[in-house]
């Protein structure tokens, strides 16, 4: 089953920060967080683990609650370059498979 | 280091024709993934792979077959097209289950 993703859309001005929530109905041992820029394929930026720490890179970063299992993904000052769709996957355990959400678009604007 | 590849870019079929996709990865990963992405639908798992000679099934796996013979190639096949597989299609490839995919450049499929 699909995760679930929002809100679905989200416009913002350069500068400004937003929070990308992903939502499963089953118990997670990982999410993976990518984002998809018009026209080109998804690009990685970042997994959570089961009992790992909340990860970031530069502005963006996201926290895993197992037992809420959720995850968000939080994007600070953002630039134009966040622009694109974000997309949650998510992992059972045993799995060797991912499930991806049906996505966030994010505008960001001058 | 090419990544992943994917071969052809666009393909328009009849109803009822057959097609292979192919991908094609350099990293020597283990584990390959044939998505489909469809508006408002997000990423569709349709088969996947854990290893040469493996394969699995997905979310959306009627109407599609897969092969891997080779660790560096994973094949998607349609036997008789129809509209409803009119979509973007892409290959993706990881090291482990709990590693980065990496993403091919897609290919889109229209059938008439």
């Amino acid at each position: 089953q699909q995760p679930v993703q929002s809100p679905q859309a989200v416009i913002l001005r350069e500068g400004e920060d937003a929070v990308i929530n992903c939502s499963s109905s089953k118990a997670l041992y990982s999410v993976h967080w990518y984002r998809q820029k018009h026209g080109e394929a998804p690009v990685f930026l970042m997994i959570l683990l089961k009992g790992g720490e909340q990860k970031g890179h530069d502005k963006i970063s996201a926290s895993f609650n197992e037992k809420k299992q959720q995850s968000s993904l939080y994007l600070t000052a953002s630039q134009l370059s966040y622009s694109g769709t974000y997309f949650c996957g998510t992992d059972g355990g045993a799995t060797n498979k991912l499930i991806f959400g049906t996505g966030t678009l994010l505008a960001v604007q001058p | 280091n090419a990544g992943v590849t994917q071969t052809p870019k666009f393909r328009v079929l009849k109803t009822g024709q057959s097609m292979t996709l192919l991908c094609a990865q350099d990293m020597n990963h283990e584990y390959m993934y044939w998505y489909r992405q469809d508006p408002g639908m997000g990423l569709r798992l349709i088969h996947y792979s854990v290893g040469e000679g493996t394969t699995a099934k997905g979310e959306v796996p009627d109407g599609y077959n897969v092969s891997r013979l080779k660790k560096q190639n994973f094949l998607l096949g349609l036997e008789s097209a129809a509209p409803s597989q009119t979509s973007v299609y892409f290959c993706a490839s990881s090291y482990s289950m709990v590693g980065e995919q990496f993403f091919g450049p897609g290919t889109r499929l229209t059938v008439l």
